[in-house]
């Protein structure tokens, strides 16, 4: 069955620098790889969708790359800001269809420190 | 910018009863999910809908869920007799139809706890 990882271990940066996070995936292909926020007691919000044609987009300070050889995507956020501090999901679709169900990894906690 | 509402916010239910937690959809979006997080686990797909059908479902919808449309802008997700492990977070998500795919945007979630 379909795997991603995630770092399960919180991220700790300080404030303006670059937060680099991590997404592995196997057993499977997908055609779509997004990335959402989720704070605490709240649903994940979608932040970046990146297609296997695609190599990075960006959105504002944010940047995702997609590697389909490597199986890995990597979510950068630039210049970051104590109000980043949240979790990260990485999620794959499972299907080509928007009736295609998301695969999701378990998350990896960013904390920015002031 | 229009988002996904779920209701109840929390869901306190004893074992054994019926609960429907209800999400209105973005109105322009016709693709409906559930899915649900565990505490401090991986968000888990349910069920997904389309056309007044279900289009896929997980190893974990069974007979228990239901999912319906009654009207025009609910969409509810139904289960007949809870369980304790049915206690989690449950998300109502919602895309639009295109012709690429669209992202799942998703609602604030239920929390439904069993006693």
């Amino acid at each position: 069955s379909q795997k991603i990882e995630q770092n399960s271990e919180a991220l700790n940066i300080q404030e303006g620098k670059t937060a680099t996070l991590t997404c592995n995936y196997t057993n499977y292909s997908p055609a779509y790889l997004q990335w959402y926020r989720q704070d605490p007691g709240r649903g994940p919000v979608f932040l970046l969708l990146i297609r296997e044609n695609e190599k990075e987009k960006r959105k504002e300070r944010l940047k995702v790359t997609f590697d389909t050889t490597l199986k890995q995507s990597l979510f950068h956020i630039t210049a970051s800001q104590p109000a980043d501090s949240a979790t990260y999901l990485c999620a794959l679709l499972h299907g080509s269809s928007n009736t295609g169900k998301l695969i999701f990894g378990q998350g990896t906690t960013l904390q920015v420190k002031p | 910018e229009p988002e996904v509402t779920q209701t109840p916010s929390h869901q306190v239910t004893q074992m054994g009863q019926e609960v429907i937690l209800r999400c209105v959809p973005i109105s322009n979006h016709l693709y409906f999910y559930w899915y649900r997080q565990i505490l401090g686990q991986k968000v888990e797909f349910l069920v997904s809908f389309y056309n007044n059908e279900i289009s896929e479902k997980s190893e974990i919808f069974d007979d228990q869920f239901s999912v319906e449309r009654p009207d025009g802008s609910n969409f509810t997700l139904k289960i007949r007799s809870t369980k304790l492990e049915d206690s989690a977070m449950y998300f109502c998500a919602s895309s639009p139809v295109d012709r690429d795919y669209q992202p799942q945007h998703f609602g604030d979630g239920t929390r439904l706890s069993i006693l």
